[in-house]
């Protein structure tokens, strides 16, 4: 059964920060990685989509690493603002289903 | 585009009560897929339909059950309602040769 570990838990900086938030998996065998953002009560906005066979992806400030082999990925938030401030999640897909981790809260302050 | 929406955004029902959430995906998607987030949980899979079947499965007991109209839109049923159920139900669209998730804002439902 694959297990998606997500570290930390929750995360507090000042703004204007870079940080790095974690993925793991157990299974390896994935069809691609999902990050999201979901903001309090809200859905999820996709973020950065990376298929198994890339190693990594870029959006603005956000850049997603995989790799597949040791079952993890990053997710590399440049330069970090108040309104970053969300619960960010990575979710592996293998068929055509997805398995979450917990998220990592982050608050950005100003 | 309008993007996957979801109705309602909250519901309050009574234990035993039975609830029917809906669904529209994304244009041009035809695979929708449904999730149960609880509080501080991440999301959890509940199944999927294509072509107006369930395609898979999660570890969801038979009360949850769904359908999916010619359309693609979709409807999650929950039959018998439990405290536990309590939760955000979160709709995801695909489209049959794409990757990429789409998900919706979510229903509230609020079990007392």
């Amino acid at each position: 059964k694959q297990e998606v570990t997500q570290i930390p838990a929750a995360l507090s900086v000042p703004e204007g920060e870079n940080l790095v938030l974690n993925c793991s998996f157990t299974d390896s065998a994935i069809y691609n990685l999902q990050w999201f953002r979901q903001d309090p009560g809200k859905g999820l906005t996709s973020l950065l989509l990376i298929q198994s066979s890339q190693r990594e992806q870029t959006s603005g400030r956000l850049n997603a690493s995989l790799d597949k082999s040791s079952g993890r990925s990053t997710l590399y938030i440049a330069a970090s603002q108040p309104g970053d401030s969300a619960t960010y999640l990575c979710a592996v897909k293998r068929y055509s289903t997805l398995t979450f981790g917990k998220g990592t809260m982050l608050l950005v302050s100003p | 585009d309008a993007g996957v929406t979801q109705s309602p955004t909250h519901l309050i029902k009574t234990r035993g009560q039975q609830v029917t959430l809906r669904c529209s995906p994304k244009s041009g998607h035809d695979t929708v897929s449904w999730y149960q987030q609880a509080l501080g949980q991440g999301p959890q899979f509940i199944f999927q339909y294509y072509e107006e079947e369930e395609r898979q499965r999660g570890n969801f007991p038979d009360r949850f059950s769904g359908h999916q109209f010619p359309n693609y839109s979709s409807e999650l049923n929950v039959n018998a309602l439990l405290l536990g159920d309590s939760a955000l139900y979160l709709c995801a669209s695909t489209p049959t040769s794409g990757t990429e998730a789409f998900f919706g804002q979510g229903t509230r439902l609020t079990v007392v």
